[in-house]
C-alpha cells in the first residue's frame, strides 16, 4: 500500500471549514484513498473514500487532485465534536477473500476551537 | 444504525492469565478484524477472518493469539498467556461482502495486564 503524509496537527475555528491535506505521491492506479477518524480513544470511524473523482457524503467532501498524488478532506462546518485524529489511508480495494486490512499512520490531530 | 459491539469495555488481568475479548459484528457482514492500539501509538492490524478462517495476520499475531467465530454471531480474540506488553485497546471491526470498503469498528476493549 502507498505511503501517506499528513501534518501532525491542525486547528480550526468552530463553524469554519476544516481542510485536511494528505500527500500520497506513490499511489497506484488501483489504490483508493480512504479517510477515517478517531475521537479520543474510541474506535476509528469511516468517513469517506474515493478513487479519482471528488466525493461528498453527509460527513465530508473528498477532493483528489487530477494526478491523484494528493487529496484534501473537507469538513464544511467544523464543530467541537469533530476534534479527532484524522487518518488518510491508501490501499487497494479488494472485493473478495478478505485481506481488507487498514494500515493506520499517525494521522492529523484536528482541534476545533470556539 | 447497526454497530459493532465489544465486551467487556475494560478488562484487568494478571500476567500469564488467559483472556477472551468478545465482539458482535454487524449481522450481515462477512469480514472480521481485530486491531490493537497501545496507549499513544498507532492503530495496528492484528488479524482478518473470512469464511471461517484467518485470511491475513500480522507479525504481532503470534501463537499466543487465536480467533474464533464460535456461534455465527460472536467473534472472539483469545490471548493465551498475557504479557505486560499486551496492555492496549483492542478494536474489533467488520465489513460487508458487497465490495463496500469501509470497515465499522467497535468501541474497543481496554486490556490492562498487571
Amino acid at each position: 500500500d502507498a505511503k501517506t503524509t499528513q501534518p501532525p496537527s491542525m486547528d480550526c475555528a468552530e463553524g469554519r471549514a476544516a481542510n485536511l491535506p494528505c500527500n500520497h505521491s506513490t499511489i497506484s492506479g488501483n489504490e483508493y484513498v480512504y479517510w477515517y477518524r478517531q475521537i479520543h480513544s474510541q474506535g476509528p470511524q469511516y468517513i469517506i473514500h474515493g478513487l479519482k473523482n471528488n466525493e461528498t457524503n453527509e460527513m465530508a467532501s473528498l477532493i483528489i487532485t487530477e494526478d491523484r498524488k494528493s487529496s484534501t478532506l473537507i469538513l464544511p462546518h467544523a464543530t467541537l465534536r469533530d476534534t479527532a485524529v484524522y487518518y488518510c489511508i491508501v490501499r487497494v480495494h479488494i472485493l473478495t477473500g478478505g485481506g481488507n486490512k487498514l494500515t493506520f499512520g499517525t494521522g492529523t490531530q484536528l482541534k476545533v476551537e470556539l | 444504525e447497526p454497530e459493532v459491539t465489544q465486551t467487556p469495555s475494560h478488562q484487568v488481568t494478571q500476567m500469564g492469565q488467559e483472556v477472551i475479548l468478545r465482539c458482535v459484528p454487524i449481522s450481515n457482514h462477512l469480514y472480521f478484524y481485530w486491531y490493537r492500539q497501545i496507549l499513544g501509538q498507532k492503530v495496528e492490524f492484528l488479524v482478518s477472518f473470512y469464511n471461517n478462517e484467518i485470511s491475513e495476520k500480522s507479525e504481532i499475531f503470534d501463537d499466543q493469539f487465536s480467533v474464533e467465530r464460535p456461534d455465527g454471531s460472536n467473534f472472539t480474540l483469545k490471548i493465551r498467556s498475557t504479557k505486560l506488553e499486551d496492555s492496549a485497546m483492542y478494536f474489533c471491526a467488520s465489513s460487508d461482502g458487497t465490495g463496500g470498503p469501509e470497515a465499522f469498528f467497535g468501541q474497543g476493549t481496554r486490556l490492562t495486564v498487571v
